[in-house]
């Protein structure tokens, strides 16, 4: 099973909106409402900012925002801040061979 | 407050065994699967394995299938993940990290903040 696949680098001026795409397949994204997105700064462990493709946990900022269509999801970050650089990682379910199956990261710099 | 500390790691020989451990407080042990997912310096997050509430659903990824065995303590709120045929390729942090239910589908909320393996000569 291959890794979802997310662009390298992402980056945005304080304010602005960046979207991060994670392509999977038809087995995983495509498949199940299961997609999470983590936030990585670095040095620590990573944190859930959304989970169900597009819920946000008690406590994330509701500018960040997800959506999916078809075997591809998005993570929305608005009005960015400074705080908001660092890595992003998406995650997908994929059955109960593979389980599961994370995207191969983003890293977001705030200009 | 959910807390998950892992322990247990340490450089290691190829081909040698390493068992790592996490301690689990603040929630209800035995309601939630529990995961090991992994993050080698520099690279991205892989997915270890995982464990459901009764330890009934297992599951592991093929890159250490055969090798990995995971398992639970309910009565110690306590996971573990002993390691055998350690190769150089499994040099990582490795993260506790509570599921979102019981079983082994969902999402990985909270992380601990890991414990390093190093497999070297």
């Amino acid at each position: 099973q291959s890794a979802l696949t997310q662009p390298a680098s992402v980056s945005g001026s304080p304010g602005q909106s960046i979207t991060i795409s994670c392509t999977g397949t038809s087995s995983d994204v495509g498949s199940y409402n299961l997609v999470s997105w983590y936030q990585q700064h670095p040095g620590k462990a990573p944190k859930l900012m959304i989970y169900e493709g597009s819920k946000r946990p008690s406590g994330v900022s509701n500018r960040f925002s997800g959506s999916k269509s078809g075997n591809t999801a998005s993570l929305t970050i608005s009005g960015l801040q400074a705080e908001d650089e660092a890595d992003y990682y998406c995650c997908s379910f994929a059955g109960t061979s593979t389980f599961y199956v994370f995207g191969t990261g983003t890293k977001v710099t705030v200009l | 407050e959910v807390q998950l500390v892992e322990s247990g790691g340490g450089l290691v020989q190829p081909g040698r065994s390493l068992r790592l451990s996490c301690g689990a407080s603040g929630f209800i042990f035995d309601d939630y699967a529990m995961h090991w997912v992994r993050q080698a310096a520099g690279k991205g997050l892989e997915w270890v394995s995982g464990i459901s509430w009764n330890s009934g659903s297992i599951g592991y990824a093929d890159s250490v299938k055969g090798r990995f065995t995971i398992s639970r303590d309910n009565a110690k709120n306590s996971l573990y993940l002993q390691m055998n045929s350690l190769r150089l390729e499994d040099t990582a942090l490795y993260y506790c990290v509570k599921a979102s239910n019981q079983l082994l589908y969902g999402w990985f909320d909270p992380w601990g903040q890991g414990t390093l393996v190093t497999v070297s000569s």
